[in-house]
């Protein structure tokens, strides 16, 4: 199986400011990653598939970039409602795998 | 507007069994493949299983494959999981969701459903 870390574990913003999350696969997925929010109690939501494309409905505040195994979610000015956790997914094969999880604190 | 509504959860015993049922609206059911994703108290998410769209075709996770079947009835856009030989560590909220490209492809997941949690506890 694929293994997906991310970094960091948790990271603390304020509004306004710009955050941005990592994730590495263990082997190359060419761009074939998928990045979701959750909010406590909450199902996932599709932020980004493909490492770049903005699903429907997604703020623009909201990007995503990388190939292989090396990928990035940027938020480019934090907003109150964006305080989640993110999951970065690689759709490369099965079974598809989750990293841990980032949670973005006040 | 697209929806999943998923339903069956309970609390049961460690060996017994309980079938998951996961209704989609707004979409051509037939035309896309769903998967169930679970997520135990506190942790992150583990994909369980995928079925194709015409329902060909099934995909395990590991943890579960011998223990969970899916099959899905397009006549009634439902697609279900039925779980025997639980155990403690399958305790979790699990969600259905849709994949994203087509009748084959699950890997990519666009809508979820709100989940139905999950207890095996004696």
């Amino acid at each position: 199986d694929i293994q997906m870390t991310q970094s960091p574990s948790s990271v603390s913003a304020s509004v306004g400011d710009r955050v941005t999350i990592t994730c590495r696969a263990s082997q190359g997925i060419s761009i074939w990653l998928a990045w979701y929010q959750q909010k406590p109690g909450k199902a996932p939501k599709l932020l980004i598939y493909s490492a770049s494309n903005l699903h429907s409905g997604v703020p623009s505040r909201f990007g995503g970039s990388g190939s292989g195994t090396d990928f990035t979610l940027t938020i480019s000015s934090l907003q109150p409602e964006d305080f989640a956790t993110y999951y970065c997914q690689q759709a490369n094969s099965s079974p598809p795998t989750f990293g841990q999880g980032t949670k973005v604190e006040i | 507007e697209v929806q999943l509504l998923a339903s069956g959860g309970g609390m049961v015993q460690p060996g017994g069994s309980l079938r998951l049922s996961c209704a989609a609206s707004g979409f051509n059911f037939s035309n896309y493949a769903m998967s169930w994703v679970r997520q135990a108290p506190g942790k992150g998410l583990d994909w369980v299983s995928a079925i194709s769209g015409s329902g060909g075709s099934t995909y395990f996770a590991d943890s579960v494959r011998g223990r969970f079947t899916i099959s899905r009835d397009n006549s009634k856009d439902t697609v279900y999981l039925q779980m025997n030989s639980l155990r403690a560590e399958d305790t979790a909220v699990y969600y259905c969701a849709k994949g994203r490209y087509g009748s084959n492809y699950f890997y990519t997941m666009d809508v979820w459903g709100q989940g139905t949690t999950v207890t095996v506890s004696s």
